[in-house]
C-alpha cells in the first residue's frame, strides 16, 4: 500500500501569519483527504480532493492536489487561536476503501 | 458528528490481561477501522471490516483480533496486552455512494477514541 509523509510534524506560528503543511505520497492516489484534529478530540474531516491538480477553499484555508495526484497541501492564512490543533493528510488507492494517514502536523499559534 | 460511541473511554490494565473495546454505530455504514494513534506516527490502521463478519488487517495488526458479528458493532480485542499497545484508540467508520469509491464522498467519521494504558 502507500505511505504518506507529511512535513512539518510541528508548526509554530504567530497569530496573523500564514504556513503551509505538505504531504506526500509513494504511489498514486485515487484522492486525499484533510483531517483535523483539536486537542484532546477526535480527527474531523475537512475535505476531499480527487482531480488531478484541484484547488479547494474553505475560508482562510487552500487545499491542493498536485498533477501526478501523488502529493497535497494545505494552506492556511492569518492564522487565527482556532486554527491550532493535528492536521492530517490521508491518501486513498485505487479502488481501496482504506486511507493511509501521514503524521500529521500540529500547529500551535502565539497570540 | 455521526453516531458513534466507543466503550470504555478509559482503561488502564495490567500486561498480560485480555482486552475488549467496542465501537458502536448507529449509522448502517458499511465499513469500520479500528486505528491507534500514537506521538509522531498520526493514525495507523490496526483492522477494518467492510461487513458482517468481513473483515481484514491494517499495517499494525499484530497482538491485534477484530470480530463484527452485526453491523452496528466492531470490537477489538488484544488478547494479551502490553506496554507497547499503549495507546489512544479511535474507530472510524465510512460508507460509500452507489455512484462507486472512486467518485464518491467516502468520508471517515470518528468515534471519541478509548485512552488505553497498559501497565
Amino acid at each position: 500500500g502507500q505511505q504518506v509523509m507529511q512535513i512539518p510534524q510541528y508548526q509554530h506560528v504567530q497569530e496573523g501569519e500564514d504556513f503551509t503543511t505538505y504531504c506526500n505520497s509513494s504511489t498514486t492516489l485515487s484522492n486525499i483527504q484533510w483531517y483535523k484534529q483539536r486537542p484532546g478530540g477526535h480527527p474531523v474531516f475537512l475535505i476531499q480532493l480527487v482531480k488531478s491538480g484541484e484547488v479547494k477553499k474553505q475560508k482562510r484555508l487552500t487545499f491542493q492536489f498536485g498533477e501526478a495526484k501523488k502529493n497535497s497541501s494545505l494552506h492556511i492564512t492569518a492564522t487565527q487561536t482556532t486554527d491550532v490543533g493535528t492536521y492530517f493528510c490521508a491518501g486513498q488507492g485505487p479502488n481501496d476503501y482504506k486511507l493511509s494517514f501521514g503524521a500529521g502536523t500540529t500547529v500551535t499559534v502565539r497570540a | 458528528d455521526a453516531g458513534i460511541t466507543q466503550s470504555p473511554r478509559h482503561k488502564v490494565t495490567e500486561t498480560g490481561t485480555p482486552v475488549t473495546l467496542r465501537c458502536h454505530q448507529t449509522e448502517n455504514h458499511r465499513y469500520m477501522y479500528w486505528y491507534r494513534q500514537d506521538p509522531g506516527h498520526g493514525l495507523r490502521l490496526i483492522h477494518y471490516s467492510y461487513g458482517v463478519k468481513d473483515t481484514d488487517k491494517g499495517e499494525v495488526s499484530d497482538g491485534y483480533s477484530v470480530s463484527r458479528s452485526k453491523t452496528e458493532d466492531f470490537l477489538l480485542t488484544l488478547e494479551s496486552a502490553t506496554s507497547s499497545q499503549t495507546s489512544v484508540y479511535f474507530c472510524a467508520i465510512s460508507d460509500f455512494g452507489l455512484a462507486g469509491v472512486l467518485s464518491s464522498y467516502n468520508e471517515q467519521f470518528f468515534g471519541p477514541g478509548t485512552r488505553l494504558t497498559v501497565l
